[in-house]
């Protein structure tokens, strides 16, 4: 069935290195992608989206990049700081705004 | 603060006992989506509305499961006669898609439902 998966359930980095967090899709007709950051407690927090027109989109600190043709999503956080501690889910969905489909998330630890 | 708003936070009921949960999206979003969370898996969709409308519902949503959004402003989520495995974090996100493209959808906080 449809599903997005992470390649590394966990990843743990030292501060101030650069950080990329892989993810897989199999729904070659999803068109929409989107990462969430998420803190223990509390809701996912939208980091940056993309559509599928694009295969690189930046954001502060933030870069997002797209393979279709491997079906292959990446979060790159550069100089990766101790409140970027986190479990990070990639999602993907159609472009009609509808449903959401969640990976299972990988959790990163920033050692100081 | 202007973000998503979920109430309760946490709840706590013994099995069989209905629960309702209530959000508020972002006031200007027309979209609002449910979704269902277990520890260390990601979010599940559930259903969501444009408006009063609910457009799609998940096979997750048996029938104990209803949700309204009356007025297109907040949505309710009931579960009746609760279960074991009802056991989650129940998430509210909201958006301004409009069908013609997505848009980010942001997330409330959740409600953590335990079930004796």
């Amino acid at each position: 069935g449809e599903s997005v998966g992470l390649h590394l359930p966990t990843l743990s980095v030292q501060e101030g290195d650069n950080s990329i967090i892989n993810c897989a899709y199999s729904n070659s007709a999803s068109d929409y992608f989107i990462w969430y950051k998420q803190e223990s407690g509390k809701g996912p927090q939208f980091i940056i989206d993309i559509r599928s027109n694009m295969d690189k989109r930046q954001g502060q600190r933030v870069t997002v990049l797209l393979n279709k043709t491997v079906k292959h999503l990446s979060l790159q956080i550069a100089a990766t700081q101790p409140g970027d501690s986190a479990v990070y889910f990639c999602a993907e969905s159609d472009n009609q705004g509808g449903k959401l489909i969640f990976g299972q998330g990988t959790e990163l630890s920033v050692k100081p | 603060d202007t973000g998503v708003s979920q109430n309760p936070r946490h709840k706590i009921t013994k099995r069989g006992q209905n629960v309702t949960f209530r959000c508020d999206p972002i006031s200007e979003h027309n979209r609002l989506y449910w979704y269902r969370q277990t520890l260390g898996q990601g979010p599940e969709f559930l259903t969501y509305f444009q408006n009063e409308a609910q457009l799609e519902k998940s096979r997750l949503l048996s029938d104990r499961f209803s949700a309204e959004r009356p007025k297109g402003s907040f949505s309710t989520l009931e579960i009746q006669r609760t279960e074991q495995g009802d056991s989650a974090m129940y998430l509210c996100a909201s958006s301004s898609s409009t069908g013609l493209f997505s848009q980010p959808q942001h997330f409330g906080d959740g409600t953590r439902l335990s079930i004796l």
